[in-house]
């Protein structure tokens, strides 16, 4: 059972670089959210998909692009990399249309900008 | 989503209940609580929901005060494996991806 998984586990870019995180998840959610967690902090949503297709943002979306081109997979994009993008990135899937849908979290994307 | 209060911290002793606090005073009739906890930075851990009744199962118990403007979760006898961080969410039906997670409690239980 994978679950979510998230790749990469860790990386280190320069300022200015870009990337894409990858969240796969083999359990056919509609559902797919990409957090940040900032040490010390609980988790804020940065961008979230209700399905295949379609994204929205969420609470801190500024510097992030994200696509939903397969159900099965939920990417995260940072065009221009910044210090302040130093974070533990969480993806999640979970149901929908079902209104007690639990999510299901990834290990997390440890990135440091430099 | 109804904002929540929790505790920072707490401390339980191994083998006793863990009773965890939260207040959601904003809560509307149709949104839900729930628990989720994290251990040593993984990934956030699905606990126990539930709407006005009380939830058992095998992780916890929940229980929601009758107005619905806080709830308890109860790890019924904690252990060493039991310190993380966890945070009580309220969530609606319409704002599936809109949880934000506050910064939570964070049990340590000691021997």
């Amino acid at each position: 059972n994978a679950g979510v998984t998230q790749t990469p586990k860790f990386r280190v870019l320069k300022t200015g670089q870009s990337m894409t995180l990858l969240c796969a998840q083999d359990m056919n959610h509609e559902y797919m959210y990409w957090y940040r967690q900032d040490p010390g902090m609980g988790l804020r949503l940065i961008h979230y998909s209700v399905g295949e297709g379609t994204t929205a943002k969420g609470e801190v979306p500024d510097g992030y692009n994200v696509s939903r081109l397969k159900k099965q997979n939920f990417l995260l994009g940072l065009e221009s990399a910044a210090p302040s993008q130093t974070s533990v990135y969480f993806c999640a899937s979970s149901l929908a249309r079902d209104r007690v849908a639990e999510a299901f979290f990834g290990q997390g994307t440890r990135l440091t900008v430099v | 989503d109804a904002k929540t209060t929790q505790p920072p911290s707490m401390d339980c002793a191994e083998g006793r209940a863990a009773n965890l606090p939260c207040n959601h005073s904003t809560i509307s009739g149709n949104e839900y609580v729930y628990w989720y906890r994290q251990i040593h930075s993984q990934g956030p851990q699905y606990i126990i929901h539930g709407l006005k009744n009380n939830e058992t199962n095998e992780m916890a118990s929940l229980i929601i005060t009758e107005d619905r403007k806080s709830s308890t979760l109860i790890l019924p006898h904690a252990t060493l494996r039991d310190t993380a961080v966890y945070y009580c969410i309220v969530r609606g039906y319409t704002n599936a991806g809109k949880s934000t997670f506050g910064d939570g409690t964070t049990l340590t239980v000691k021997p």
